[in-house]
């Protein structure tokens, strides 16, 4: 069974541009998770959805992300432009009705 | 604020030796309670889970973790470390109730050494 995939591992890209991330969850799995480290801290909560429906999305750091899951499907992380202090791992996480989620390895996107 | 404490940044143990990784949280009610491994350029690992029963929990990779309540603990051992156990491990607790919403609350990672 294939895992939680992440696109791209890294980027870097320049303040001021937009970037995309990807992620495609475990097939099956209605629960998708986007989460965040920045450099040394910890790992932070940006927002779930439920198939297609963002079901809390408390984490988000401002309007300049935006997250999509268009058919319930894979999701989108949009950032919007892009600013220093939004470098970090962005981490994926799906799940099904248990307990358990299982995460993807991470994009590690670098603003300069 | 409801937070999960890991007291060190590292922790360095030699080859063969027992390792214990600390982890204390501050949130209400009962959490779930877990560890998560990440390897050099590799993705979140689930270890292992504590939902309730048996306060020691086996993991993965012959970890295993004890669950403390009254010292709201849950730290992460292994009785004989090896080389490759080197990587940064997290602990992180769910809050009961929010059937499927899995807002973690992270503690900062611990980075483990092994040294040959």
């Amino acid at each position: 069974e294939a895992g939680v995939t992440q696109f791209p591992s890294h980027s870097v890209i320049e303040k001021g541009q937009t970037v995309t991330l990807r992620c495609d969850p475990i097939s099956g799995h209605d629960n998708l998770y986007w989460y965040r480290r920045v450099m040394g801290k910890e790992i932070k909560f940006l927002l779930h959805f439920v198939k297609e429906s963002k079901q809390d999305e408390s984490g988000m750091p401002n309007n300049r992300f935006l997250a999509e899951r268009t058919g319930g499907t894979y999701s989108t992380l949009k950032v919007q432009p892009a600013e220093l202090e939004d470098s970090g791992v962005y981490f994926c996480a799906s799940s099904s009705q248990g307990v358990e989620a299982f995460f993807g390895q991470g994009t590690r996107l670098t603003v300069v | 604020a409801q937070s999960v404490a890991q007291p060190e940044d590292q922790v360095n143990v030699a080859e063969g030796n027992p390792l214990t990784v600390k982890c204390t949280y501050s949130v209400s009610g009962n959490p779930y309670l877990f560890w998560y491994v990440q390897y050099p350029n590799r993705g979140l690992q689930f270890l292992l889970k504590y939902i309730t029963g048996d306060n020691l929990v086996k993991g993965s990779y012959g970890f295993e973790a004890e669950f403390n309540k009254s010292q709201t603990s849950f730290h992460l051992k292994k009785p004989s470390a090896l080389v490759s156990d080197s990587a940064l491990y997290f602990c992180a607790v769910r809050l009961r109730g929010m059937d499927s919403n899995y807002q973690l609350i992270w503690g900062a990672g611990t980075k483990l050494i092994i040294k040959p």
